[in-house]
């Protein structure tokens, strides 16, 4: 069964800086993996997917990187900004099934002004 | 990409009532899929509906208290049954294409 962790779960900085969010599963054999930003009482809003054969993808200030060796995934958020604030998570297919997906715990990140 | 929608946005419910929530995709898919979302909670598949068949439930979900109906490759709904205070969750719709896609969620509180 497909667990996945995110670390850590909640997060406050400085608006302008750098950050990282980690993403860890356990089921290495996976077809892609794909964050989301959530605002709280809302839907989920894709914002990178990687696929199992791709290392990193990048997105404006987003950046995603994939270790699938390592069952790692790391979303690196340059010069962040007070918008950035929502919960981030990480989804990957759960083992033995493309179309499941399993969800992270999720990040809460806030950007002080 | 995917486009959907959920009807209704939110809502408040007594104890004992009954929900549907509907989903509205803009083009055709296979499955959809119901996850809920507890408060501060991530988020937990309820079920998979397919066109044509009956829905597939994940552990701890069962068809008499979320009722599923998929009459096209379009459209669901959910139905959350003889509603307690602890269904008071978000309940979002979700296609997979290449990747996942959520409608806006359905924000229920039961009192």
């Amino acid at each position: 069964k497909q667990e996945v962790t995110q670390i850590p779960a909640a997060l406050s900085v400085p608006e302008g800086e750098n950050l990282v969010l980690n993403c860890s599963f356990t089921d290495s054999a996976i077809y892609n993996l794909q964050w989301f930003r959530q605002d709280p009482g809302k839907g989920l809003t894709s914002l990178l997917l990687i696929q199992s054969s791709q290392r990193e993808q990048t997105s404006g200030r987003l950046n995603a990187s994939l270790d699938k060796s390592s069952g790692r995934s790391t979303l690196y958020i340059a010069a962040s900004q007070p918008g950035d604030s929502a919960t981030y998570l990480c989804a990957v297919p759960s083992s033995g099934g493309y179309q499941k997906v399993t969800f992270g715990t999720g990040t809460k990140l806030q950007v002080i002004p | 990409s995917a486009v959907i929608s959920q009807k209704p946005s939110r809502d408040i419910c007594q104890r004992g009532t009954s929900l549907t929530i509907q989903c509205q995709v803009d083009s055709q898919v296979t499955m959809m899929f119901w996850y809920r979302q507890q408060p501060g909670q991530s988020l937990t598949l309820i079920a998979t509906a397919n066109q044509g068949s009956e829905a597939t439930y994940e552990s701890g979900f069962v068809i008499d208290k979320f009722p599923i109906s998929r009459p096209n490759l379009t459209f669901s709904t959910l139905t959350v049954s003889n509603m307690s205070p602890e269904d008071s969750s978000i309940y979002l719709c979700s296609v997979r294409l290449n990747e996942q896609f959520f409608g806006p969620g359905t924000r229920l509180t039961v009192l």
